[in-house]
């Protein structure tokens, strides 16, 4: 089975300062995995996912993942932090039964 | 495009009632819906696997009999909460399957908050 672990429940960054959220996964073949952002009482909103085409995804609002193999992660990074960036982010993996597994979630809050 | 929508967004019901949540996609047919639960300060709990045509797939330690789904066309999914009790209260969140590019990717609704009293 699969799973993803994301590392830190909680990120504080300062507006303009680089953003970078941790996902580790664990995948017996080949996985997709995806990062989504959810706002307060909102559902997810699809944020990049990796397909084995490219291992530096960019996604949309600024943000980019790069899958590496010999580590299992797939970091999210965005150069600049704004304030529209506070939300909670999810990592998740799926493989073949294109069932999402999601990571517990890390909560980002921007700092003015 | 690819929006999926839930309906109600919110709603309060007594205890013992039922309640019906829809799932719709709406500019794009899904064969493929899940649902999910969420707790306050949470990760998603997938709840069931609804496939169109079918009965739905439901995963370990879900009651099928408490949660109803039923996904009668392309772009219709439905959760039907059966004798709802407080502790049914929660966010629950559907997504559909649409085949993009490599693979497939799941598009969400915004949320039902349900409140059982």
């Amino acid at each position: 089975a699969q799973s993803v672990t994301q590392l830190g429940s909680h990120v504080s960054v300062s507006e303009g300062a680089l953003v970078l959220l941790r996902c580790n996964y664990s995948s017996s073949v080949p996985p997709y995995l995806f990062w989504y952002v959810q706002y307060p009482n909102q559902g997810l909103q699809l944020l990049l996912k990796y397909t084995s085409a490219a291992t530096l995804v960019k996604g949309i609002n600024g943000f980019e993942a790069e899958f590496k193999k010999s580590e299992t992660s797939f970091h999210l990074t965005k150069p600049s932090a704004h304030m529209s960036d506070a939300a909670e982010y999810f990592c998740a993996v799926s493989v073949n039964d294109y069932k999402l597994s999601f990571g517990a979630g890390t909560t980002v809050t921007v700092r003015a | 495009g690819a929006v999926v929508s839930q309906h109600p967004s919110w709603v309060i019901c007594k205890s013992g009632t039922s309640v019906k949540i829809e799932c719709r996609s709406l500019d794009f047919q899904a064969t493929t819906m899940f649902w999910y639960r969420q707790f306050p300060k949470q990760s998603l709990m997938l709840m069931a696997t609804s496939n169109e045509g079918s009965k739905a797939t439901y995963e370990q330690g879900v009651e099928k009999d408490k949660f109803l789904i039923n996904h009668a066309s392309l772009t219709l999914s439905t959760l039907t909460v059966t004798s709802a009790h407080p502790e049914d209260s929660s966010f629950y969140i559907c997504s559909a399957n649409l085949l993009a590019g490599v693979g497939y990717e799941q598009y969400f609704g915004p949320g039902t908050r349900l409140t059982v009293t």
